[in-house]
C-alpha cells in the first residue's frame, strides 16, 4: 500500500518562477515529514523537513507547507534555478518507519 | 567525514547467484537503514538497525533477503539466490536518532542488475 503519494511524476518550470511539488499521505499517525532531492547516480540528500505540529517551515528559497486536515504536503521553491533540476522525494515518518513517495522529476528551464 | 559509503557501486550478476551489498555508515551514527529504489515502487524501506540491532525488517521482500550489522561501522545486505526482479538501486542510509527529528544521510547507492 502506498501511504505516501506524489501524483505528478514530472514538473517543468521556467527559471525564476515558483516550483510547487505536491505530496499526499493516508496515514494520520505520521508525525514528521521530509523532502529529499536526488540527482542522477547519487543518493537522496535531505532538503527540508516539518513536524506535524507546524504548518510551515522555511529555509531560504525552500518552503514546506503541511495541511494535516487534507493530509497534504507541498514544497515551494522560489525562485527556481536550473540547478534545482532533480527528482524530489516526499517522505513521512512514524516511529522511524519512513515512507517515501515515488518522486517528482523537476526540470527548471533557463 | 566521507559520508555513507556503499560498495560496490554497480553489480551485474546472473540469476541464482549470491549478491552481497556493503555499507559503512557515518561515524557516530547509531541507526542504519537499507532501501530499495525501483521505477514501479519508488524508495522502499527494507530494514533498519538501531545500535546494531535489527528493529524492523517488515519491508524485506522475502527469505532470500537478509541483512546483518555485526558492528557500528559495517552492514551487509545479502540476496541469495538473486532473481531478475531484484534488479534495482539499493541505498544505505544512516542517522543519529534524536527523537523524531531525524535526518537520514544516504549513500550513493548500489545499482544491481540480475540477468
Amino acid at each position: 500500500d502506498q501511504q505516501v503519494k506524489q501524483n505528478s511524476p514530472s514538473l517543468s518550470v521556467q527559471e525564476g518562477r515558483i516550483s510547487i511539488l505536491n505530496c499526499d499521505y493516508t496515514n494520520s499517525m505520521f508525525d514528521y515529514f521530509l523532502w529529499y532531492k536526488k540527482y542522477p547516480a547519487e543518493g537522496p540528500t535531505f532538503l527540508i523537513s516539518i513536524s506535524s505540529i507546524k504548518d510551515k517551515n522555511e529555509d531560504g528559497r525552500f518552503t514546506v507547507f503541511l495541511n494535516k486536515s487534507a493530509k497534504h504536503l507541498s514544497l515551494h521553491i522560489v525562485p527556481s534555478q536550473p540547478g534545482d533540476s532533480a527528482v524530489y522525494f516526499c517522505a513521512a515518518n512514524e516511529n522511524n518507519d519512513m515512507r517515501f513517495g515515488a518522486g517528482t522529476r523537476l526540470t527548471v528551464k533557463p | 567525514d566521507a559520508g555513507v559509503i556503499q560498495s560496490p557501486r554497480h553489480e551485474v550478476t546472473e540469476m541464482g547467484q549470491e549478491v552481497t551489498l556493503r555499507c559503512k555508515p557515518i561515524s557516530g551514527h547509531n541507526s542504519l537503514f537499507w532501501y530499495r529504489q525501483t521505477m514501479m515502487r519508488g524508495l522502499e524501506l527494507l530494514i533498519y538497525f538501531n545500535n546494531n540491532v535489527p528493529i524492523d525488517d517488515s519491508g524485506m521482500p522475502e527469505d532470500r533477503f537478509s541483512a546483518k550489522m555485526p558492528n557500528a561501522s559495517f552492514s551487509t545486505l545479502k540476496i541469495q539466490p538473486s532473481e531478475p526482479r531484484d534488479s534495482a538501486v539499493y541505498f544505505c542510509a544512516s542517522s543519529l536518532m534524536q527523537g523524531i527529528q531525524e535526518t537520514q544521510y544516504f549513500g550513493p547507492g548500489t545499482r544491481l542488475l540480475v540477468l
